[in-house]
């Protein structure tokens, strides 16, 4: 049982390059969530999935964009990479009955 | 709008020497609090849920409470291996985490 696993742990991206971060859980969870941190400023909200065929927006949804493949699976992807996106990335997957959100290990993004 | 404050930032103590984290809350419809404990280079890891006022959780040297406006997570006699940022989140009624800064705890020998 892996939990929430993360790809890839760290990338360095030029500006105007895309990427997208792979995430899957293992634990057979409906909703799941992709956060960014910055020092300072806590974990925020870009992109979310209730379930399987639905994703909405966070609290800081520009410049990114989601793909909700199954129900394992949850990409985010960065269409043209923007120095203000250098941040360290988290995935999570919820209990829908306690709403706990199990977090991965994150990807530490830098755009130079 | 909901949000979550944590005090203080940053907690520097002697191995042996309890203290109290806060965090404060305003949140329409609280479903639950949350404590996570993230290390360095690490996610978050769940730690605590709280879903009513009155309510305390126990996990080795950690106690979570919880009133209507704010909830305590209390380090008792800490180690250093307690060293670690503590994040606090509410969950509102959609079932979604707003959280706080942290706070920084850092346990001397």
């Amino acid at each position: 049982n892996a939990g929430v696993t993360q790809t890839p742990k760290f990338q360095v991206l030029k500006t105007g390059q895309s990427m997208t971060l792979q995430c899957a859980q293992d634990m057979n969870h409906n909703s799941m969530y992709w956060y960014r941190q910055d020092p300072g400023m806590g974990l925020r909200l870009i992109y979310y999935s209730a379930s399987e065929g639905t994703t909405d927006k966070g609290e800081v949804p520009n410049g990114y964009n989601v793909s909700r493949l199954n129900k394992r699976e949850f990409s985010l992807r960065l269409e043209s990479a923007a120095p203000s996106q250098t941040s360290v990335y988290f995935c999570a997957s919820s209990d829908s009955n306690t709403d706990t959100q199990y977090f991965g290990p994150g990807t530490r993004l830098t755009v130079l | 709008e909901d949000q979550v404050t944590q005090s203080p930032e940053a907690l520097r103590l002697q191995e042996g020497e309890s203290s109290s984290l806060n965090c404060s809350y305003t949140v329409s419809g609280l479903r639950g609090l949350f404590w996570y404990r993230q290390d360095p280079g690490k996610g978050p890891e769940f730690l605590f849920t709280l879903y009513s006022a009155g309510e305390e959780k126990e996990k080795e040297r950690l106690k979570a409470t919880l009133t209507k406006k704010e909830s305590f997570l209390h380090i008792t006699a800490p180690k250093p291996e307690d060293s670690a940022t503590y994040l606090c989140a509410v969950s509102d009624s959609w079932g979604k985490l707003q959280f706080g800064a942290g706070t920084q705890v850092v346990v001397t020998p």
